[in-house]
């Protein structure tokens, strides 16, 4: 079974450009979640999809970030303009509910800077 | 807010020496707590799930165990290929439902031949 796949793998941008990030989930997966992980801190909650619909986007740091979901399979986030904080790895995880604490699997996630 | 803190950030083992890591949790009622190991270059790959105080799990030379306030990783004579970064994350019942995992900032495990 193939995993969580992102793409690109790395990215390198100037600040004010346009980026955006693929993730593939786990086929099957309704659960799709964003994670980001800034340099020397701790891997961070971005949002979470259920099928197409955004369930919890409490961890979208502003409306530069804009993540969709359409037809309940991949999903995309755009960061538009991109600034240098948001430079870091941008994980994407997938999981199937199963009414108890589900295991979320990760992508190898993108390693976006911003310069 | 959930949080956290795990111990030490870095830990260097002779190959064969045990040692354990400290996950450290505060929560608003606990649906799971979550072990992964992550590799130079890679996302987090998942280890063990514990749900409730006094559980334990173990996988080749890994064991975990979980307290109401803090969950350790065990590693009995550790060998080269376990050096990676062993991440602790939380999930907590959020009003509305909802799945998000808090992490840790993680423990560099080295081990030396």
């Amino acid at each position: 079974e193939a995993g969580v796949t992102q793409f690109p793998s790395h990215s390198v941008i100037e600040k004010g450009q346009t980026v955006t990030l693929r993730c593939d989930p786990i086929s099957g997966h309704d659960n799709l979640y964003w994670y980001r992980r800034v340099m020397g801190k701790e891997i961070k909650f971005l949002l979470h999809f259920v099928k197409e619909s955004k369930q919890d986007e409490s961890g979208m740091p502003n409306n530069r970030f804009l993540a969709e979901r359409t037809g309940g399979t991949y999903s995309t986030l755009k960061v538009q303009p991109a600034e240098l904080e948001d430079s870091g790895v941008y994980f994407c995880a997938s999981s199937q509910e199963l009414g108890v604490a589900e295991t979320q699997y990760f992508g190898p996630g993108t390693r976006l800077l911003v310069l | 807010e959930d949080q956290v803190t795990q111990s030490p950030e870095a830990l260097r083992l002779q190959e064969g020496e045990s040692s354990s890591l400290n996950c450290s949790y505060t929560v608003s009622g606990l649906r799971g707590l979550f072990w992964y190991r992550q590799d130079p270059g890679k996302g987090p790959e998942f280890l063990f799930t514990l749900y409730s105080a006094g559980e334990e799990k173990e996988k080749e030379r890994l064991k975990a165990t979980l307290t109401k306030k803090e969950s350790f990783l065990h590693i009995t004579a550790p060998k080269p290929e376990d050096s990676a970064t062993y991440l602790c994350a939380v999930q907590g019942f959020l009003p509305g439902g909802g799945n998000k995992l808090t992490f840790g900032t993680g423990t560099q495990l080295k081990v030396e031949l």
